[in-house]
C-alpha cells in the first residue's frame, strides 16, 4: 500500500521565518495532496492541497510543491506568526477516497 | 453552512463494552470517510461510505464497522472494546467523486479503562 513519510517531526522557527515540511511518498498512481492543519482540541483543517496536473500552488503566505518524478511534494509557509504554530500533516491519495497521511510535523513559531 | 459535526465529543467506556459514534456530513456531501488518530499510528483510514454503501475500506478488525442513512449522515460501531481502541475519531465528508477534497470534522474522543 501507499506509504507517506513526512519531514521534520518538529520544527522551531522564529516569527517571521518561513517553514518548509517535506513528504516523501511511495504510489506513483497517487494524483491529489493536501495539506492539514490540526490544532489543539480540534480535527484536522485543510490549509491547501495541490493535484498532480500542477507543479506549485500558492494562497497567500502558503505554498504547496509537487515533484512528481522524484515522488516528494513540500509546504512552505512565509512569514511565519505565532497563529501558524499547531501541528501540520501531508496526505495522499490515489485510487478511490482514502486517504494516506503522513506521521506529522509539529511547528513551533516563537515570538 | 454548517460543517462537519460529530457526537459525542467525548466517551468513555470499559473495555469488552461496544460504542457507537455518529457523523452529520456538510450539507449536501454525499461522502463520508472515518479515520482513527492516535499518538502511535497516527491518522489511519477506517472506512468510507457513499450512498448509503461501504465503498473503500482500511485494515481494521471486523470489530470496527459503520453505516450510512439515506441523508448521508453516518454512524460507525466499534464492538468488544480494547484498551488500544482509544483515540481520536474523526469523520471528513465530501461532496461525491473520488477527486473531491474531504473536510474533517472536530471529532470524537473515545477512552477505553
Amino acid at each position: 500500500g501507499e506509504n507517506v513519510e513526512q519531514h521534520p517531526s518538529t520544527l522551531s522557527v522564529q516569527e517571521g521565518d518561513s517553514a518548509v515540511i517535506k513528504c516523501t511518498y511511495s504510489d506513483s498512481a497517487s494524483n491529489y495532496f493536501p495539506w492539514y492543519k490540526q490544532e489543539l482540541g480540534k480535527g484536522p483543517q485543510l490549509i491547501i492541497d495541490i493535484r498532480s496536473n500542477v507543479g506549485e500552488k500558492k494562497d497567500q503566505r502558503i505554498a504547496v510543491t509537487l515533484n512528481k518524478t522524484a515522488k516528494h511534494f513540500s509546504l512552505h509557509i512565509t512569514e511565519t506568526q505565532p497563529e501558524d504554530s499547531a501541528v501540520y500533516f501531508c496526505a495522499v491519495k490515489a485510487a478511490g477516497n482514502k486517504l494516506t497521511f503522513g506521521g506529522g510535523t509539529r511547528v513551533l513559531v516563537k515570538p | 453552512k454548517a460543517g462537519v459535526t460529530q457526537t459525542p465529543r467525548y466517551l468513555i467506556k470499559t473495555r469488552g463494552q461496544q460504542v457507537t459514534l455518529s457523523c452529520s456530513p456538510i450539507s449536501g456531501h454525499r461522502s463520508v470517510s472515518w479515520y482513527q488518530q492516535t499518538p502511535g499510528q497516527g491518522l489511519q483510514f477506517l472506512f468510507e461510505y457513499f450512498s448509503e454503501t461501504q465503498r473503500n475500506k482500511g485494515n481494521f478488525p471486523g470489530r470496527f464497522s459503520g453505516r450510512q442513512f439515506s441523508n448521508s449522515r453516518s454512524e460507525m460501531n466499534v464492538s468488544t472494546l480494547e484498551l488500544g481502541d482509544s483515540a481520536l475519531y474523526l469523520c471528513a465528508s465530501s461532496l461525491a467523486g473520488t477527486q473531491e477534497t474531504q473536510y474533517f470534522g472536530p471529532g470524537t474522543r473515545l477512552l477505553v479503562l
